[in-house]
């Protein structure tokens, strides 16, 4: 699985938006970006995913370049209960194994 | 209803003595794991399993032995506890290995050996 980077910490001001970078430059054409975080003293929670085109849900956005060698997760309206370690993990389409590889994650601090 | 439920939440105990964490999902999902996240928060895979099946063994010393009674369950038993065993323990389970569906994570066991 290709490995990814991001910045060790970001702060955001509550209400407005987060936008977590992510590089993945290695990835290949059957490898899908996930994004998980984990909120203080809890199990790590599922955001979203991609391969190729943006994508959006209830919790946030996933813009992915066109090259596909680094992405944007985006939390639209930050909120105090959006301080998390978030992360970026890219992995097979089709994995014999399911596993997940965590990086050292973006610790977000959202500030009232 | 719990997704994913993990017990104890917390387990302190002497070196030397051998514990079991237990584990339980109720949405039906064919792959089960654990992960072990160390005290510098780092998160890591230790077992896999499909459906009963062990698949992954990510190097772990055998002191560890996961047991699946079915495919609802996964525990993990660890013998002859160690200081740098402390760490807290997630379960996880997914739909299954192969297609991308989302895991699920349980709340973690803090694992305290003294």
């Amino acid at each position: 699985d290709a490995k990814t980077t991001q910045p060790p910490s970001m702060d955001c001001a509550e209400g407005r938006a987060a936008n977590l970078p992510c590089n993945h430059s290695t990835i290949s054409g059957n490898e899908y970006v996930y994004w998980y975080r984990q909120i203080h003293s809890q199990g790590p929670q599922y955001i979203i995913h991609g391969l190729k085109n943006n994508e959006t849900n209830e919790m946030a956005s996933l813009i992915i370049t066109e090259d596909r060698k680094s992405s944007t997760l985006i939390l639209p309206h930050a909120t105090l209960r959006d301080t998390a370690v978030y992360y970026c993990i890219v992995r097979k389409r089709s994995s014999n194994t399911g596993k997940l590889i965590f990086g050292q994650g973006t610790t977000l601090q959202v500030k009232p | 209803d719990t997704a994913v439920s993990q017990t104890p939440k917390y387990l302190v105990t002497q070196m030397g003595n051998d514990k079991s964490i237990k584990c339980e999902q109720n949405l039906g999902h064919d792959t089960m794991y654990w992960y072990k996240q160390d005290s510098k928060k780092f998160l890591k895979i230790m077992f896999s399993y499909n459906n009963k099946e062990l698949i992954i063994n990510e190097t772990v010393p055998n002191r560890f032995s996961p047991k699946s009674p079915d495919k609802a369950h996964l525990n993990l038993h660890i013998n002859s506890l160690e200081l740098g065993d402390s760490a807290v323990y997630f379960c996880a389970s997914s739909q299954d290995r192969a297609r991308n569906t989302e895991a699920f994570f349980g709340q973690g066991t803090r694992l305290t050996v003294v």
